[in-house]
């Protein structure tokens, strides 16, 4: 395993379409964070997950986004109906242990979304 | 998480050592201070952390002020790889999330 795998590394989407954002955690990792990268700002938290649960969320918009880490396969980030502003880099990491082990967080390479 | 203060850009010249301060003064007894950088076109990649003595590792050190409201991270001998913007950023033990900031832009030259 070469670390976190984001896929799509680019997606284009047209107003109204839906996108879907995967992220594979490093092997043995079972802690997965999702952040959001607007142009020339600093990354915004979204969503922490362990397998099958939603852990934190207060990050995330209330409408059209959601995220989920089933018990088998990857991490998805859905957003429904893409609007301009939801254009950014999306960014997924994980961790071996949970938020208060204090461990480090090993990111993806991102997904770049463009919505036309 | 307590908030960050870091300068927008910094500049280096290629194998001279760069200090990259950031102001905490709100910090809490339990925070620890993290820095990551991220590369153009990448996602943040952890450099070091601490709690209250100096670090050290093979991609930097981290000297952290005795009252904990300011850290340094000191990179011993710029490379043009360098060149990436640095998050300095306070982790509480129970918090979720970190908060990255706009961090420093570091411009390496040779």
């Amino acid at each position: 395993n070469a670390g976190v795998m984001q896929n799509p590394r680019h997606l284009v989407r047209r107003r109204g379409q839906e996108a879907r954002l995967r992220c594979s955690p490093m092997k043995g990792h079972s802690h997965v964070y999702w952040y959001r990268q607007l142009p020339e700002e600093g990354l915004k938290f979204m969503v922490y997950l362990q397998k099958e649960n939603i852990i934190d969320e207060s990050g995330m918009p209330k409408e059209r986004f959601s995220a989920e880490f089933p018990k088998e396969g990857p991490s998805i980030l859905r957003i429904q109906q893409v609007v301009r502003g939801d254009s950014a880099a999306y960014f997924c990491a994980s961790s071996l242990m949970d938020a208060a082990t204090n461990e480090k967080l090993l990111f993806g390479s991102g997904t770049q979304l463009s919505v036309l | 998480d307590a908030k960050t203060t870091q300068p927008n850009s910094m500049e280096s010249n290629e194998e001279e050592p760069v200090h990259l301060p950031c102001n905490h003064s709100t910090i809490s007894g339990t925070d620890y201070i993290h820095w990551y950088r991220q590369l153009p076109s990448q996602g943040p990649e952890y450099v070091i952390h601490g709690l209250t003595s100096n670090v050290n590792n093979r991609m930097a050190s981290l000297a952290i002020a005795e009252d904990r409201k300011s850290s340094t991270l000191i990179l011993h001998r710029a490379t043009l790889r360098d060149a990436a913007v640095y998050y300095c950023i306070l982790r509480a033990p129970t918090g979720n999330q970190f908060y990255f900031g706009t961090g420093t832009s570091l411009t390496v030259i040779p």
